[in-house]
């Protein structure tokens, strides 16, 4: 299993522009969510899905979307960035309904906006 | 409003010593996280602790839930250098953003351990 993974790694965009976050799990989990990650704070949730087709508003989901076509992909679209998403971005995904069955997380795409 | 709150955020302490980090949280949880984050690196998860007075230990980390203080702990017994990283607590929040995944996040705390 390659468990979570996020591309790219590493972004830098320009004010404006739009782009795509890519985030892929092999484990079959039903929820997946993004968070981003700002010095000195804890991750703040943007958005998450419960299942293929199902996405829903997480704590700061302003200027992103996402879409859910597949059990394994959860893009996460900036529409036009703005220095203010400067941030790492982190995928997570794990079982919907379980007994203590933990979140996984990718390995983050730091993203630069200018 | 969602709280969660660790204390300290900084901690710097010598190898062999015994410390303890807090994570308070104001909401009703039948759910608390602790994940460690290494520098530039993802999350990555220590333990979940799913009833009130449960205890977790794997090494030289114990963590512990009162769901009735809204309090766990993380317990480090006989720091060594190995675990300088940042701690996280996370929160499942009952009744909150309609999903049973949704996690809030307390700020961490970045563990310092000086030989």
């Amino acid at each position: 299993n390659a468990g979570v993974t996020q591309t790219p790694k590493f972004q830098v965009l320009k004010t404006g522009q739009s782009m795509t976050l890519q985030c892929a799990q092999d484990m079959n989990h039903e929820y997946m969510s993004w968070y981003r990650q700002d010095p000195g704070m804890g991750l703040r949730l943007i958005h998450y899905s419960v299942g293929a087709g199902i996405t829903d508003q997480g704590e700061v989901p302003n200027g992103y979307n996402v879409s859910r076509s597949t059990t394994e992909d959860f893009p996460l679209r900036l529409l036009s960035a703005a220095p203010s998403q400067t941030s790492v971005y982190f995928c997570a995904s794990s079982y919907l309904t379980s007994g203590g069955r933990t979140q996984y997380f990718g390995p983050g795409t730091r993203l630069t906006v200018l | 409003e969602l709280k969660v709150e660790q204390n300290p955020l900084f901690l710097s302490m010598q190898e062999g010593k015994n410390y303890t980090i807090y994570c308070n949280y104001s909401t009703t949880s039948d759910r608390l996280y602790w994940y460690r984050q290494d520098p530039g690196k993802s999350l990555e998860s220590l333990f979940v602790l799913l009833s009130n007075g449960a205890v977790k230990q794997e090494g030289r980390l114990m963590a512990s839930l009162d769901t009735k203080a809204r309090l766990s702990t993380l317990h480090i017994t006989a720091a060594v250098h190995d675990l300088s990283a940042t701690y996280f607590c996370a929160v499942r929040p009952m009744n909150y953003g309609g999903s049973q995944g949704n996690l809030i996040f307390g700020k961490g705390t970045k563990l310092s351990v000086k030989p």
